[in-house]
């Protein structure tokens, strides 16, 4: 019984490729996000949805389109896949945004490299 | 400007004693919420304890606690009684009141535990 769950777990593909990465929480939150964790560890936040409703869009490239089909998925779709996309992507979800006391969980995270 | 600085890129520590990881972070909001967070080699990124701007007493869990002196801006982690398992990276964060939920993280330290 994962709280939050990522598809796929590995990702390797060729640059220009586009591929998606899936999330999906079973802990009833209403916000979800994505973060990005490069190679020396750091990780910044690129969205975030709550209840469906786009409500953090960090610079990130446009290449980069997040999707939330309903209140427990988030999806990350990216086009054109450059070199420096190679990361690794987390999932998280929380219950709301208005305070600062929810705790974000995180998803087991997806590694992407790209050739 | 650097939200959340932790100084000590890696501690070493024996088993079973205790050690302090740093964490100073700068903010101007009255309201915020301090976290930490485990990623052991593995990759995941686990929820540890959580520290709010006007909690009068220092957070606890278990073996964790939170040294949070907020005139210093310090949020600092304590682990008790050292187990090997415990060896992985640590990671900061501050979520601020005006900031919609964004984690902002810092570089992390990486805590060896020896027997």
């Amino acid at each position: 019984d994962t709280a939050v769950s990522q598809t796929p777990k590995y990702l390797v593909t060729q640059m220009g490729n586009d591929k998606s990465i899936k999330c999906e929480q079973n802990l009833g939150h209403d916000t979800m996000y994505w973060y990005k964790q490069d190679s020396k560890k750091f990780l910044k936040i690129m969205f975030s949805y709550n209840n469906k409703e786009l409500i953090i869009n960090e610079t990130v490239p446009n290449r980069f389109s997040p999707k939330s089909p309903d209140k427990a998925h988030l999806n990350l779709h990216i086009n054109s896949l450059e070199l420096g996309d190679s990361a690794v992507y987390f999932c998280a979800s929380s219950q709301e945004t208005q305070t600062n006391q929810e705790t974000q969980y995180f998803g087991p995270g997806t590694r992407l490299l790209v050739l | 400007a650097q939200k959340i600085t932790q100084t000590q890129p890696g501690m070493f520590v024996q088993e079973k004693e205790a050690v302090t990881l740093d964490c100073t972070y700068d903010t101007s909001d009255p309201s915020y919420g301090l976290f930490w967070y485990k990623q052991p080699s593995s990759g995941e990124m686990i929820f540890l304890i959580y520290q709010g701007s006007y909690d009068q007493q220092n957070a606890t869990e278990g073996r964790y606690s939170l040294n949070f002196q907020k005139a210093r801006k310090s949020a600092n982690l304590v682990i008790s009684a050292s187990q090997l398992g415990d060896s992985a990276m640590y990671f900061c964060a501050i979520r601020r009141g005006s900031t919609l939920g964004r984690l902002y993280f810092g570089r992390g330290t990486q805590l060896t535990v020896w027997p």
